[in-house]
């Protein structure tokens, strides 16, 4: 089975800190990406990576950073917290192919920023 | 550029009873259509998907859903719904690239005894 672990279940963090959340996938997966999910808005893609020191913004890319050093981890970084990113993060990993590969998800992490 | 509508934010249903979760999209190329679950706590889990083919997909857990092109829809159904089912739902399309998706808002699913 593919697993995708997250480093942390919850967070709680002040406004103002850098933030680190890590991704790992024990699939030799070349795709990862980052999602926050808000009540109400569904998830929505932060940042990609198809291939290691590789990134891709996705559709709200403001106020992150990425980095991928190694295959098996992405880690997302907020540089200085802010309330408004008081979400759910979700990290996760597919093969590249030529359709489109089955994502599998990560836990998730709970982060609240007060 | 592509979009996912789920029409029904919540679903409440008896246990056993037949759902039908709905969902619409819009594309300008051919599309990927997929269904996750969400269980309390976790991660998103695959339900099934539609890439080619048949367009009544089979997924895990007896749900199936059915790709309609001309109406533009790719409805999840199950025909006797479990307390376990209870859930959140997403719909998720991809058209026009092999890594993104882009996912639906959710519908909650609550399977009541």
């Amino acid at each position: 089975d593919v697993k995708v672990t997250q480093s942390s279940r919850y967070l709680v963090k002040r406004t103002g800190e850098k933030v680190f959340l890590e991704c790992v996938q024990d699939m030799d997966h070349e795709n990862m990406f980052w999602y926050r999910q808000d009540p109400g808005l569904g998830l929505r893609l932060i940042y990609f990576s198809y291939d290691v020191k590789m990134k891709e913004k996705g559709d709200i890319p403001e106020g992150y950073s990425v980095s991928r050093e190694k295959k098996e981890r992405f880690s997302l970084i907020l540089e200085s917290a802010s309330t408004n990113q008081t979400s759910m993060y979700l990290c996760a990993s597919s093969q590249r192919g030529v359709l489109m590969e089955t994502q599998y998800f990560g836990p998730g992490t709970r982060l609240l920023v007060l | 550029a592509q979009s996912v509508t789920q029409l029904d934010s919540q679903v409440p249903v008896f246990e056993e009873a037949p759902v039908e979760l709905r969902c619409n999209y819009s594309s300008s190329v051919s599309v990927y259509l997929f269904w996750y679950v969400q269980y309390p706590n976790q991660g998103l889990q695959l339900l099934l998907k539609y890439l080619s083919g048949s367009t009544l997909v089979k997924g895990i857990n007896g749900f199936e859903a059915e790709f309609n092109k001309s109406q533009t829809s790719f409805h999840l159904r199950k025909p006797s719904v479990h307390i376990s089912d209870t859930a959140e739902y997403f719909c998720a399309v991809s058209g026009g690239s092999n890594y993104k998706l882009t996912f639906g808002k959710g519908t909650l699913l609550t399977v009541n005894p």
